[in-house]
């Protein structure tokens, strides 16, 4: 079965502080896609990034980095200087091959306030 | 259209009354996909559609619960029997390619309240 967990619920920081959002994700098959979604206090879902399972290259994008790690089945969400419009909660999600790649799995999600 | 319509955006009904929410997806867009969101949750996958056909609709919670694509554009989520754990926001969201690897579209969602 396919699984992903968010194990913080809910985080704080000071605007400016860098913060990592974990990303654990349980699956069979050998190949799969990674994504990270946004949802801020409006609402809507945003998608910010996707990586496949063959991909292990870091990616950075501005004040976004994303480290994909297939040894411990993370792929972990940093945010560097983090700005109050940074507040939101984010959702990791995975689809595989197995029980098709259309069907989109998401986290319980991690909540984030960014304190000015 | 320019991006994911859903209506109603509210929509409050008693127990046991029938519910009928709309998608319109980006036009062209191949997959369209049905999420239920409780309140502080991540969205739970109903089901999908390639088109018209509708590959897997395993997380449909029960038989009450079905969908509809039949032109493969706009799409319905039926509700029948309302009950109370029904209430959570219905989120659509629609992807230009099929296999789950594009990025998923999605609308400001449906929020059903079930008195």
């Amino acid at each position: 079965a396919q699984k992903v967990t968010q194990a913080q619920t809910e985080i704080s920081v000071v605007e400016k502080e860098d913060v990592t959002l974990d990303c654990v994700y349980e699956t069979r098959d050998t190949t799969y896609y990674l994504f990270w979604y946004k949802q801020p206090p409006s609402g809507e879902l945003v998608f910010l990034i996707r990586r496949n399972s063959f991909d292990e290259q870091n990616e950075i994008s501005g004040r976004y980095s994303w480290n994909f790690q297939k040894s411990t089945s993370s792929f972990n969400f940093t945010i560097t200087a983090s700005q109050v419009v940074d507040s939101a909660v984010y959702f990791c999600a995975l689809s595989g091959s197995k029980t098709s790649y259309d069907k989109v799995i998401f986290g319980p999600g991690t909540s984030l306030s960014v304190i000015p | 259209g320019a991006g994911v319509s859903q209506s109603p955006r509210y929509k409050v009904t008693k127990r046991g009354q029938d519910v009928t929410l709309r998608c319109d997806p980006i036009s062209s867009h191949a997959t369209l996909y049905w999420y239920q969101q409780a309140l502080g949750q991540g969205p739970e996958f109903l089901t999908y559609f390639n088109y018209e056909a509708q590959p897997d609709k395993s997380g449909l919670p029960s038989d009450r619960f079905s969908a509809e694509r039949p032109e493969g554009s706009i799409s319905t989520l039926t509700i029948q029997r309302t009950e109370q754990r029904d209430s959570a926001m219905y989120r659509c969201a629609s992807s230009p390619v099929v296999g789950g690897i594009g990025e998923l579209f999605f609308g400001e969602g449906s929020r059903l309240t079930v008195l």
